[in-house]
């Protein structure tokens, strides 16, 4: 079973504008990642935030994370036709050594130009 | 090479054949998962190798799945008597052990007719 669930399954967008997609999940985690899929293709790792973090920014994108909701936000900042994906988030909960890592369902956001 | 390789990128075998898919993780990576993801889903755990072992094999569906990953580096996912609804693209994704960022091969397309 999926430990993530992302909100919204699809979204479609103006290019320019700002994208923002939401994951839940059920346990409690050490930490959390965003991965984007271009169809057909190979995952690509963007961000990872730790547990004990509540934001993070790399470029365009910015993550938050609340572990009182279970809860974690991708967020796109002026959207390009290329950022055009499935995106997904994964989280870490293991508690051994070993390291689990769950994808959820996923969001495909689509920019129209 | 300088990412994961999964062979071959397409198989299509017929119903109760034997099936074996290969990756080859990025060297230096002792951490190395296996993903089944169907159409519009996201990746569905199988199974983690830390170094040779299996850390955690909670996610194959039943015996009629095995992975190896004798020297620590390649593996091979095993599929035996291979059913219709074992149809999917299997990922395959090394990581460097605690970091946690998966880096993804392009998946081995697998249809069952």
């Amino acid at each position: 079973s999926q430990q993530g669930e992302e909100d919204p399954q699809a979204l479609s967008i103006q290019e320019g504008e700002n994208a923002t997609m939401n994951c839940s999940y059920k346990t409690s985690i050490n930490n959390l990642q965003w991965y984007r899929q271009n169809s057909g293709r190979g995952l690509v790792h963007l961000i990872l935030i730790r547990s004990n973090e509540r934001e993070k920014h790399s470029g365009r994108l910015r993550v938050t994370l609340d572990t009182s909701k279970k809860s974690s936000s991708l967020l796109i900042t002026a959207s390009r036709a290329a950022d055009t994906a499935s995106y997904f988030c994964a989280t870490d909960w293991s508690r051994s050594s070993a390291s689990k890592i769950i994808f959820g369902s996923g969001t495909r956001l689509s920019i129209r130009p | 090479g300088a990412g994961v390789s999964q062979t071959p990128s397409n198989k299509v075998t017929e119903k109760g054949k034997y099936v074996e898919l290969r990756c080859d993780p990025i060297s230096g990576h002792t951490a190395l998962y296996w993903y089944r993801q169907s159409l519009g889903q996201g990746p569905e755990f199988l199974i983690y190798f830390q170094g040779t072992g299996a850390a955690d094999d909670s996610g194959l569906p039943n015996d009629r799945f095995f992975a190896v990953r004798p020297e620590g580096s390649v593996s091979t996912l095993k599929i035996q008597r291979t059913e219709r609804g074992d149809s999917a693209v299997y990922l395959c994704a090394s990581a460097l052990a605690g970091t946690g960022e998966l880096f993804f091969g392009e998946g081995s397309r697998l249809t069952v007719l």
